[in-house]
Formats: structure tokens, sequence, C-alpha cells
């Protein structure tokens, strides 16, 4: 089946840095998307973003399909974004969704 | 729109009984619901996909005795986790989207399941 790996695996930062965080994925897909899940365990859509670039904010995403890879930005950093970002894939003739490995961050003050 | 609400968040139970956790899409009709369990400083992993008026698919590993999925709406599908054990514990969170092909999938927030 499909392989998605994250890197780095942990991050740690200084509030009001930047960082990226990396998907990469082993096949081509339909469907990629951003997630962040705060301490409670839910679920935030950050970006719906099957290929291009999008921004949200402090926040940002490209996704280069047929270089198989995905790079979510974080601006100016808040202890707020603190958590696990996952971002996860369904590849073509699929509907589910696989998960990548997931990215702890974690921001101090 | 496109809300994914379950129910309940939280179940503290004794080894042995089946607990019943629910999923709804609020806002839109979903043929296909999606369920996934999580363990702890673990990713998300599928069990199955859910799909209304018929019998769910289940992934590789999954018992599906265990864990029964009954869709018989287009706007609810539910996870029963029968004879629950304490391996059983862990964070089951669904999701469902209107078009499962060039739309997000949404999420519900999920459910912590505690097994003594």
């Amino acid at each position: 089946g499909i392989q998605v790996e994250q890197s780095p695996p942990d991050l740690i930062l200084q509030e009001g840095a930047n960082s990226t965080l990396r998907c990469n994925f082993s096949d081509s897909v339909n469907n990629l998307q951003w997630f962040h899940q705060n301490p409670w365990g839910q679920l935030i859509n950050l970006f719906y973003i099957p290929s291009g670039t999008k921004q949200n904010g402090r926040l940002s995403a490209t996704t280069v399909a047929t270089e198989r890879y995905s790079l979510l930005y974080i601006s100016s950093s808040q202890t707020t974004d603190s958590g696990v970002y996952f971002c996860a894939v369904s590849y073509t003739g699929f509907q589910k969704l696989v998960f990548g490995t997931g990215t702890r961050l974690l921001v101090s003050p | 729109g496109a809300v994914v609400s379950q129910h309940p968040s939280w179940v503290i139970c004794k080894s042995g009984t089946s607990v019943k956790i629910e999923c709804r899409s609020l806002d839109f009709q979903a043929t296909t619901m999606f369920w996934y369990r999580q363990f702890p400083k673990q990713s998300l992993m599928l069990m199955a996909t859910s799909n209304e008026g018929s019998k769910a698919t289940y992934e590789q590993g999954v018992e599906k005795d265990k864990f029964l999925i009954n869709h018989a709406s287009l706007t609810l599908s539910t996870l029963t986790v029968t004879s629950a054990h304490p391996e059983d514990s862990s964070f089951y969170i669904c999701s469902a989207n209107i078009d499962l092909l060039t739309q997000p999938q949404h999420f519900g927030d999920g459910t912590r399941l505690s097994i003594l």
C-alpha cells in the first residue's frame, strides 16, 4: 500500500519562529489534507490541497503532486500551534485516507 | 457546513461490556463514512469503511466480529465494540464527506474509550 512519511518527527520551537513540515508519499494521490491534532485529540482541518499552494493566515501549504511531496509552513509560531500535525492522502482510485507518521510540534514561550 | 458529530466523547466501562459509538453527518448526507483508531503517540489507522445500506469493508487485521459497524441511514453510522477488553482501549474517530473524490474529509471529535 501507499506509504506516507512525515519529517521531522519532533520539532521544538521558540515562539515567533518559522518552520516547515514535510510529507512524502509513495504513489499518485487524488486527495491530500493537512490536520492539526490538538491535545484533546480533535483533528482540525488545515488544508485540502491535492496540488498547488494555499495560504490561511500564518499557515500555508504547497503540494507538488508530480514529485510526491507536500510542505506545510508555519510562520511566527505561537504556543497554541503546539500539537501533532498529520498529512493524509487518498490515492488515485481509492477513497480512504492514509495518514502520515505525524510531526509533534512544541512551541515554547 | 460539513459538520460531523461523534458521541460519546468519553467512555469508561468494565471489561466484557459492549460499547456503541455514533457518528452523524449533521448537514449533509454521507453514503460512506470511515472509522479510525489511534493508540497513544501513534498515527491514525483506518479500521473500516462504512457503506450505507450494505456491509462494511474492514481493513486487514481488524476483527469484524469484534467491531460491528452499522450504517442504516445516510446520516448515521455506528461502531459497536463487542465484549470490550483493556486492549481495546483507544481513541476512535470517524469521518465523512460530501464527495469522496473532490472534497476533503471531515472528522468527528473522537471517542476516548477506556476499558477497566
